[in-house]
């Protein structure tokens, strides 16, 4: 069974396009993630949500929006998509008392043509 | 000049040699020290967690820090083809929320 799962794997798109991008664990974990990893595999995070609430919103255009409908799915919708979206996105999600012990996703590659 | 500097390699070891991989900070409230290791096309995963100054080992794998120097390390023992991927530290200051602060990764590469 898949910790953390994301869909989809690979997304093709225009530049002004909307998508988005889902997320799901599995492990009872409280505290869910976005990181973005560029094409020097930087990873950088994006947002962080607990329990559905967002608690990390780091200096991220308004056109990524994340929505976390329950504390087991974090979504990512990324409005009017540019060249420089293009990287690898990432779901994480860590338990409440290990909470910088993060479990990954395999990753959503996004290329923005 | 970024946080976390770590060395991109590629290093390339022949199997059965002892590798290090190190990382440097410039923010002294870095408490939590972690290494991920990452395989190609794959998200990354959880090796080694410490927490203040000090060694940790399992199996193959020892962490330090020595956080006087600002410097992290990660030693790997009788290295094997399966541990080529890129090896990520991060690090996080307390009360941050879980923001966990990465380096670029150092990517290695084991031959036989």
């Amino acid at each position: 069974d898949t910790a953390v799962s994301q869909t989809p794997k690979y997304l093709v798109t225009q530049m002004g396009n909307d998508k988005s991008i889902k997320c799901e664990q599995n492990l009872g974990h409280d505290t869910m993630y976005w990181y973005k990893q560029d094409s020097k595999k930087f990873l950088k995070i994006m947002f962080s949500y607990n329990n559905k609430e967002l608690i990390i919103n780091e200096t991220v255009p308004n056109r990524f929006s994340p929505k976390s409908p329950d504390k087991a799915h974090l979504n990512l919708h990324i409005n009017s998509l540019e060249l420089g979206d293009s990287a690898v996105y990432f779901c994480a999600s860590s338990p409440p008392a290990g909470a910088n012990v993060l479990t990954f996703g395999a990753g959503s590659r996004l290329t923005v043509l | 000049q970024k946080e976390v500097e770590q060395d991109p390699g590629p290093l390339s070891v022949p199997e059965g040699a002892i590798v290090s991989l190190n990382c440097t900070y410039s923010n002294s409230a870095f408490q939590y020290f972690m290494w991920y290791r990452q395989y190609s096309r794959k998200g990354p995963e959880l090796l080694m967690y410490t927490y203040s100054s000090g060694n940790k080992e399992d199996g193959r794998f020892t962490a330090q820090v020595d956080k006087s120097s600002k410097y992290i390390s990660l030693f790997i023992r009788d290295s094997q083809p399966s541990d080529s991927a890129t090896y990520l530290c991060a690090m996080e200051r307390p009360g941050t929320a879980s923001k966990l602060t990465f380096g670029t990764g150092t990517r290695l590469q084991v031959t036989l």
